[in-house]
């Protein structure tokens, strides 16, 4: 695609409840990141893929929170029970590949009620 | 923690007027950086980057200085416009991991 696409543009969830974030990067990008940003802060690391594999999950904030890629392409973003301070916004990133722009898309608003 | 910041939270400037924005990185192994605008509601977007072995960048109304010597980041915003409104972010980049500021926010008055 043109951009990086992010799905769903908003979500309200009851806490407790499990929710997945989805990433279609630009076609061709093998690099490819979630990062996290609450209201009015900068955006907090959270992973990055290489290709298929996630060669950094330091950003995860616990065991909640997990994320995949297949085919090198789309991610999913899954936070199972779900709690009010999950409640931000979730940018998906790519770039070409590690030392290339990296684009991000117009982010998921996670509001857990 | 974070490496990356911004001096000032908030900018106003008058339309017309030439914007400054400064960044302080910490990380002397950072190699590139860039600056990212966001909307509100919106994602960040790209504005220009600069790579460690440059000390200065152009763009469209755009300049980006990097001062090696004092880690020290800034971006120029010429004849600054009320779409030029939104909050600013540097980040710099080492290896693969970006590491982003606080923000600034700029505010244009007509």
């Amino acid at each position: 695609g043109a951009g990086v696409s992010q799905s769903p543009s908003n979500k309200v969830t009851e806490k407790g409840k499990d929710v997945e974030l989805r990433c279609d990067p630009i076609s061709g990008h093998t690099a490819l990141y979630w990062y996290r940003q609450s209201l009015g802060q900068g955006l907090e690391f959270l992973i990055y893929f290489q290709g298929n594999s996630a060669p950094d999950k330091s950003g995860l904030p616990s065991d909640r929170f997990s994320a995949e890629r297949t085919g090198g392409s789309v991610s999913t973003l899954t936070i199972q029970r779900t709690q009010q301070e999950d409640s931000a916004v979730y940018l998906c990133a790519s770039s070409l590949n590690n030392r290339n722009t990296i684009y991000f898309g117009e982010g998921s608003w996670l509001t857990v009620v | 923690g974070e490496s990356v910041g911004l001096h000032l939270p908030t900018l106003s400037v008058q339309e017309g007027d030439n914007s400054i924005i400064n960044c302080a990185y910490s990380n002397s192994a950072s190699d590139y950086f860039i600056w990212y605008k966001q909307e509100s509601g919106k994602g960040p977007q790209f504005i220009i980057d600069i790579r460690s072995n440059m000390d200065k960048r152009q763009g469209q109304r755009v300049t980006v200085l990097l001062n090696k010597t004092v880690k020290h980041l800034s971006l120029q915003i010429a004849a600054t416009q009320p779409g030029d409104s939104a909050v600013y972010f540097c980040a710099e980049r080492n290896d693969y991991k970006l590491s982003f500021g606080a923000g600034t926010t700029v505010t244009v008055r007509a």
